[in-house]
């Protein structure tokens, strides 16, 4: 049984470009969230996902935005990167629009702005 | 959301038990403590959760304090696939999970 999936696992971009990022949830789970880590810190909350719509938002700016598709997969894509938007990207999901277990999390992907 | 304080580290021996103590003096009553580990090069992996009880599953057993203000997670045994940051998290009605610094336990052979 496949876990969470997130493409690609590494990625480096220039300053003032455009990323997306991809997640494909665990078998079964409807919900996609995603979170930003820096290094040395915690994973921080940036939004997520449910019957394609955001349904919850951290604090993040508006260059952080998102997409669901009908098949439960998303995006996670990032406008004008800064260096600082240079982080480990996880991908979590879970069943229902209400997290009342745990999430599943991706390996992640490492994003890094030059 | 109400914090958690967690020590900044631990050491344990291969095959002891392992206390890992939080504190979470600001909980709320419908606040569920959860916790998460994170192994080197991962994502984070649920561990356990509980809101009053204590709670017991496969991988360890959460001891939560009469009042709701500290919880403890045990590992019955410490294997060194244990080493990891462990992080308890307060949930509220929401579904954001806030992570903090979180417990770096590392395992002895």
């Amino acid at each position: 049984d496949a876990g969470v999936t997130q493409s690609p696992t590494h990625l480096i971009k220039t300053r003032g470009q455009q990323v997306t990022l991809r997640c494909s949830p665990k078998s079964g789970h409807d919900t996609v969230s995603w979170y930003q880590q820096a290094l040395g810190q915690g994973p921080q909350f940036i939004f997520q996902y449910y019957e394609e719509e955001e349904r919850q938002r951290g604090n993040f700016p508006d260059r952080f935005s998102g997409h669901q598709f009908p098949n439960y997969s998303s995006e996670l894509n990032v406008n004008a990167l800064l260096l600082g938007d240079s982080a480990l990207y996880l991908c979590a999901s879970s069943l229902g629009r209400v997290l009342v277990y745990g999430y599943t999390f991706g390996s992640g992907t490492r994003l890094t702005v030059v | 959301d109400a914090k958690t304080t967690q020590p900044n580290s631990m050491e344990s021996n291969e095959e002891e038990p392992v206390h890992l103590p939080c504190n979470h003096s600001t909980i709320s009553g419908t606040d569920y403590i959860h916790w998460y580990r994170q192994l080197p090069s991962q994502g984070p992996e649920y561990v356990i959760h509980g809101l009053t009880s204590n709670v017991n599953n496969r991988m360890a057993s959460l001891a939560i304090a009469e009042d709701r203000k500290s919880s403890t997670l045990i590992l019955h045994r410490a294997t060194l696939r244990d080493a990891a940051v462990y992080y308890c998290i307060l949930k509220n009605a929401g579904n954001m999970l806030t992570f903090g610094g979180g417990t770096r336990l590392m395992v002895k052979p």
